[in-house]
Protein backbone atom coordinates (compact mmCIF):
# COMPACT_ATOMS: atom_id res chain seq x y z
CA UNK A 1 0.00 0.00 0.00
CA UNK A 2 1.65 3.57 -1.13
CA UNK A 3 1.93 5.81 1.84
CA UNK A 4 2.61 9.48 1.40
CA UNK A 5 4.26 11.96 3.57
CA UNK A 6 4.02 15.71 3.10
CA UNK A 7 6.93 18.08 4.51
CA UNK A 8 8.28 21.70 4.30
CA UNK A 9 7.89 25.23 6.17
CA UNK A 10 4.75 26.01 8.44
CA UNK A 11 5.21 29.32 8.42
CA UNK A 12 6.35 30.97 4.83
CA UNK A 13 6.05 34.93 4.69
CA UNK A 14 3.87 37.14 1.82
CA UNK A 15 5.85 37.04 -1.63
CA UNK A 16 8.05 34.36 -1.07
CA UNK A 17 8.24 30.49 -2.06
CA UNK A 18 6.18 28.10 -0.63
CA UNK A 19 8.08 24.76 -1.15
CA UNK A 20 6.52 21.45 0.17
CA UNK A 21 7.81 17.59 -0.75
CA UNK A 22 5.75 14.72 -0.29
CA UNK A 23 7.99 11.31 0.21
CA UNK A 24 6.30 8.19 -1.15
CA UNK A 25 6.62 4.82 0.39
CA UNK A 26 5.50 1.43 -0.54
CA UNK A 27 5.43 2.12 -4.65
CA UNK A 28 7.81 3.65 -7.10
CA UNK A 29 6.69 7.06 -8.34
CA UNK A 30 8.21 5.80 -11.97
CA UNK A 31 6.01 3.08 -11.59
CA UNK A 32 2.95 4.68 -14.25
CA UNK A 33 0.38 3.72 -12.01
CA UNK A 34 -0.26 7.08 -10.90
CA UNK A 35 -0.14 10.76 -11.20
CA UNK A 36 1.46 12.52 -8.00
CA UNK A 37 -1.02 15.37 -7.22
CA UNK A 38 -1.28 18.10 -4.57
CA UNK A 39 -4.57 19.58 -3.05
CA UNK A 40 -5.23 21.91 -0.80
CA UNK A 41 -7.55 23.19 1.77
CA UNK A 42 -8.19 26.57 3.81
CA UNK A 43 -9.46 26.14 7.01
CA UNK A 44 -13.30 25.48 6.92
CA UNK A 45 -13.62 25.81 3.27
CA UNK A 46 -13.48 23.22 0.31
CA UNK A 47 -10.43 21.19 -1.40
CA UNK A 48 -8.89 23.04 -4.23
CA UNK A 49 -7.08 20.80 -6.73
CA UNK A 50 -3.94 22.23 -7.38
CA UNK A 51 -1.64 20.00 -10.04
CA UNK A 52 -0.21 16.62 -10.86
CA UNK A 53 2.62 15.27 -12.34
CA UNK A 54 3.25 11.78 -14.35
CA UNK A 55 6.47 9.55 -14.28
CA UNK A 56 7.18 11.09 -18.15
CA UNK A 57 7.58 14.22 -16.34
CA UNK A 58 4.12 15.84 -17.71
CA UNK A 59 2.28 18.14 -15.48
CA UNK A 60 -1.13 19.75 -15.16
CA UNK A 61 -2.21 22.67 -13.37
CA UNK A 62 -5.40 24.44 -12.27
CA UNK A 63 -5.78 27.44 -14.63
CA UNK A 64 -6.19 29.77 -11.30
CA UNK A 65 -2.93 29.32 -9.92
CA UNK A 66 -0.75 28.00 -13.16
CA UNK A 67 1.23 31.16 -13.54
CA UNK A 68 2.33 30.28 -9.69
CA UNK A 69 2.57 26.60 -9.35
CA UNK A 70 5.75 24.20 -10.39
CA UNK A 71 5.50 20.83 -9.67
CA UNK A 72 8.32 18.36 -9.78
CA UNK A 73 9.72 14.88 -8.97
CA UNK A 74 12.77 13.47 -7.77
CA UNK A 75 12.88 9.56 -8.62
CA UNK A 76 16.40 9.37 -6.26
CA UNK A 77 14.43 10.15 -3.65
CA UNK A 78 11.21 8.67 -4.63
CA UNK A 79 9.81 12.29 -3.97
CA UNK A 80 7.99 14.83 -6.05
CA UNK A 81 7.33 18.70 -4.79
CA UNK A 82 5.72 21.62 -4.97
CA UNK A 83 6.79 25.35 -5.16
CA UNK A 84 3.85 28.27 -5.03
CA UNK A 85 5.84 31.55 -5.63
CA UNK A 86 4.39 35.37 -4.73
CA UNK A 87 2.37 33.74 -1.89
CA UNK A 88 -0.48 35.31 -0.27
CA UNK A 89 -2.52 35.08 2.84
CA UNK A 90 -5.43 33.79 1.02
CA UNK A 91 -2.92 30.73 0.13
CA UNK A 92 -2.57 29.64 3.80
CA UNK A 93 -4.65 26.52 3.99
CA UNK A 94 -3.79 22.28 5.17
CA UNK A 95 -1.91 20.75 1.70
CA UNK A 96 -2.41 17.31 0.77
CA UNK A 97 -0.23 15.47 -1.50
CA UNK A 98 -1.93 12.18 -3.14
CA UNK A 99 -2.05 9.24 -5.67
CA UNK A 100 -4.55 9.74 -8.53
CA UNK A 101 -4.73 6.29 -10.54
CA UNK A 102 -3.84 6.69 -14.17
CA UNK A 103 -6.75 6.43 -16.34
CA UNK A 104 -9.13 6.75 -13.30
CA UNK A 105 -9.27 10.25 -12.04
CA UNK A 106 -9.75 9.03 -8.41
CA UNK A 107 -7.58 10.16 -5.81
CA UNK A 108 -6.59 7.09 -3.94
CA UNK A 109 -3.81 7.47 -1.24
CA UNK A 110 -3.98 10.98 0.73
CA UNK A 111 -0.87 12.13 3.16
CA UNK A 112 -1.95 13.19 6.24
CA UNK A 113 -1.67 17.03 5.04
CA UNK A 114 0.86 19.81 5.98
CA UNK A 115 -0.69 22.99 7.58
CA UNK A 116 1.09 25.85 5.93
CA UNK A 117 0.31 29.46 7.11
CA UNK A 118 1.57 32.77 4.91
CA UNK A 119 2.61 35.45 7.36
CA UNK A 120 5.04 37.99 7.96
CA UNK B 1 -12.22 27.66 -13.96
CA UNK B 2 -15.39 27.54 -11.69
CA UNK B 3 -15.85 24.82 -8.41
CA UNK B 4 -18.73 22.40 -9.04
CA UNK B 5 -21.93 23.17 -7.05
CA UNK B 6 -23.18 21.24 -4.20
CA UNK B 7 -25.91 21.93 -1.44
CA UNK B 8 -23.95 23.20 1.61
CA UNK B 9 -26.19 20.67 3.95
CA UNK B 10 -28.48 17.45 3.66
CA UNK B 11 -29.47 15.80 6.47
CA UNK B 12 -31.48 12.30 7.14
CA UNK B 13 -32.08 9.89 10.15
CA UNK B 14 -30.85 6.65 10.34
CA UNK B 15 -31.75 4.03 8.24
CA UNK B 16 -33.17 6.64 5.78
CA UNK B 17 -31.69 7.12 2.34
CA UNK B 18 -30.25 11.01 1.21
CA UNK B 19 -28.84 11.76 -1.72
CA UNK B 20 -26.20 14.86 -2.42
CA UNK B 21 -26.39 16.37 -5.96
CA UNK B 22 -23.12 18.02 -7.78
CA UNK B 23 -24.16 20.59 -10.61
CA UNK B 24 -21.15 20.91 -13.44
CA UNK B 25 -20.93 22.03 -16.98
CA UNK B 26 -20.71 20.05 -20.31
CA UNK B 27 -17.18 20.89 -19.82
CA UNK B 28 -16.82 18.76 -16.99
CA UNK B 29 -19.37 16.61 -15.36
CA UNK B 30 -21.87 16.75 -18.89
CA UNK B 31 -18.69 15.54 -21.29
CA UNK B 32 -16.27 13.08 -18.85
CA UNK B 33 -17.35 10.04 -16.81
CA UNK B 34 -14.62 10.65 -14.60
CA UNK B 35 -16.62 11.81 -11.02
CA UNK B 36 -15.27 10.89 -8.21
CA UNK B 37 -16.53 11.61 -4.55
CA UNK B 38 -15.00 12.15 -1.68
CA UNK B 39 -15.60 11.61 2.07
CA UNK B 40 -13.77 13.88 4.87
CA UNK B 41 -14.44 13.67 8.55
CA UNK B 42 -12.90 16.54 10.67
CA UNK B 43 -9.14 16.84 10.76
CA UNK B 44 -8.54 14.07 8.19
CA UNK B 45 -7.46 13.29 5.09
CA UNK B 46 -10.26 12.75 2.01
CA UNK B 47 -11.60 9.21 1.37
CA UNK B 48 -12.59 8.38 -2.23
CA UNK B 49 -15.74 6.48 -1.98
CA UNK B 50 -16.85 6.68 -5.21
CA UNK B 51 -14.67 6.45 -8.63
CA UNK B 52 -15.87 7.06 -12.31
CA UNK B 53 -18.93 8.19 -11.85
CA UNK B 54 -20.78 4.20 -9.91
CA UNK B 55 -17.76 2.57 -9.15
CA UNK B 56 -17.02 1.83 -5.71
CA UNK B 57 -13.33 1.02 -4.39
CA UNK B 58 -12.65 -2.36 -2.27
CA UNK B 59 -13.70 -1.56 1.43
CA UNK B 60 -16.11 1.08 1.04
CA UNK B 61 -19.82 0.17 1.92
CA UNK B 62 -22.42 -0.33 -1.19
CA UNK B 63 -24.45 1.81 0.54
CA UNK B 64 -23.37 4.47 -1.17
CA UNK B 65 -23.58 4.55 -4.47
CA UNK B 66 -23.37 7.20 -7.35
CA UNK B 67 -24.72 8.13 -10.97
CA UNK B 68 -25.36 10.97 -13.03
CA UNK B 69 -27.24 12.34 -15.41
CA UNK B 70 -26.35 15.58 -17.76
CA UNK B 71 -24.03 18.26 -16.46
CA UNK B 72 -25.59 16.59 -12.50
CA UNK B 73 -23.39 13.71 -10.52
CA UNK B 74 -25.49 12.37 -7.52
CA UNK B 75 -24.25 10.28 -4.41
CA UNK B 76 -26.85 8.14 -2.65
CA UNK B 77 -26.08 7.03 0.74
CA UNK B 78 -28.51 4.38 1.60
CA UNK B 79 -28.91 2.96 5.41
CA UNK B 80 -28.48 6.12 6.58
CA UNK B 81 -25.36 5.47 9.59
CA UNK B 82 -24.19 7.76 12.40
CA UNK B 83 -20.20 6.70 10.95
CA UNK B 84 -21.63 8.91 8.11
CA UNK B 85 -21.80 11.88 9.36
CA UNK B 86 -18.93 13.66 7.69
CA UNK B 87 -18.44 16.21 4.35
CA UNK B 88 -18.87 15.22 1.02
CA UNK B 89 -17.07 16.31 -2.04
CA UNK B 90 -17.52 15.75 -5.73
CA UNK B 91 -14.57 15.84 -8.47
CA UNK B 92 -14.39 16.18 -11.70
CA UNK B 93 -12.42 16.12 -14.71
CA UNK B 94 -12.36 18.96 -17.45
CA UNK B 95 -11.82 19.29 -20.64
CA UNK B 96 -8.70 21.99 -19.90
CA UNK B 97 -7.36 18.37 -18.49
CA UNK B 98 -7.03 19.65 -14.81
CA UNK B 99 -9.45 18.51 -12.05
CA UNK B 100 -12.34 20.48 -10.31
CA UNK B 101 -13.89 19.58 -6.79
CA UNK B 102 -17.22 20.37 -5.73
CA UNK B 103 -18.35 23.28 -3.23
CA UNK B 104 -19.03 20.49 -0.28
CA UNK B 105 -21.74 19.16 1.59
CA UNK B 106 -21.78 18.44 4.97
CA UNK B 107 -24.04 15.48 6.29
CA UNK B 108 -25.82 15.39 9.14
CA UNK B 109 -27.22 12.76 10.77
CA UNK B 110 -30.42 13.38 12.89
Amino acid sequence: QVQLQESGPGLVKPSQTLSLTCTVSGGSISSGSYYWSWIRQPAGKGLEWIGRIYTSGSTNYNPSLKSRVTISEDTSKNQFSLKLSSVIAADTAMYYCATMYYGSGRLDYWGQGTLVTVSS
Amino acid sequence: QSALTQPASVSGSPGQSITISCTGTSSDIGDYNYVSWYQQHPGKAPKVMIYEVTNRPSGVSNRFSGSKSGNTASLTISGLQAEDEADYYCSSYTSSVTYVFGTGTKVTVL
